[in-house]
């Protein structure tokens, strides 16, 4: 079974701070993916990285960063000089990798970040 | 380029009614998903279709939820009849293909209110 722990349910930060998001998941798969999703109040999720179990490597996008760490599962994700744009809900998300293209995504219960200005 | 399209938006009905909900997916997108997300949750997929035929409905609610997708194209979801639980935001998205290696596109979804 998987499952992907966002403990942290709602975060408020003042414009400008950075914020870190924590992601940690479980799974009996040896190889997977990892994803964040962007929620904005408009309701469609935002699809933001994709990371594979291979690579844990850190990725850098501008403002957003992730921080991937097998050891402690987990999968977190920096906003660094937060902006009231980045104001939403954000998901982790985690799903196996297979031949078969039935692999479910499995979410998170998500974050709600507020940017207060 | 057109995003995934879903509507009505917003739907009240009352428990025992009946509803539908629509999506038009991303032209050339062979593979479509729909999601229920309660409030308060992340999505969870209800049913995976790769171009009109079903890869995965395995937690789909059969009694009282179906879906179809006729022609490969846009999708139906519907409820009959409805439950207080099934309260939700029903999120349709599309891909190129199967399987967590291609990008899910979503749709802005729809608010299904059972009172």
């Amino acid at each position: 079974a998987q499952k992907v722990t966002q403990a942290q349910t709602e975060i408020s930060v003042v414009e400008k701070e950075d914020v870190t998001l924590d992601c940690v998941y479980e799974t009996r798969d040896t190889t997977y993916y990892l994803f964040w999703y962007k929620q904005p109040p408009s309701g469609e999720l935002v699809f933001l990285i994709r990371r594979n179990s291979f690579d844990e490597q850190n990725e850098i996008s501008g403002r957003y960063s992730w921080n991937f760490q097998k050891s402690t599962s987990s999968f977190n994700f920096t906003i660094t000089a937060s902006q009231v744009v980045d104001s939403a809900v954000y998901f982790c998300a985690l799903a196996p990798i297979s031949n078969f293209g039935n692999e479910k995504l499995t979410f998170g219960t998500g974050t709600r970040l507020t940017i207060i200005p | 380029e057109a995003g995934v399209a879903q509507s009505p938006r917003y739907k009240i009905i009352e428990k025992r009614q009946s509803v539908a909900f629509w999506c038009n997916p991303i032209s050339g997108h062979a593979t479509l998903y729909w999601y229920q997300q309660i409030l308060g949750q992340g999505p969870k997929l209800l049913i995976q279709f790769q171009n009109n035929g079903v890869v995965d409905d395995s937690q789909l609610p059969k009694d009282r939820f179906s879906a179809e997708r006729l022609k490969g194209v846009d999708s139906t979801l519907k409820i009959q009849p409805a439950k207080l639980e099934d309260s939700a935001v029903y999120l349709c998205a599309s891909s190129l293909g199967a399987g967590p290696s291609y990008e899910q596109y979503f749709g802005p979804g729809t608010r299904l209110t059972v009172t």
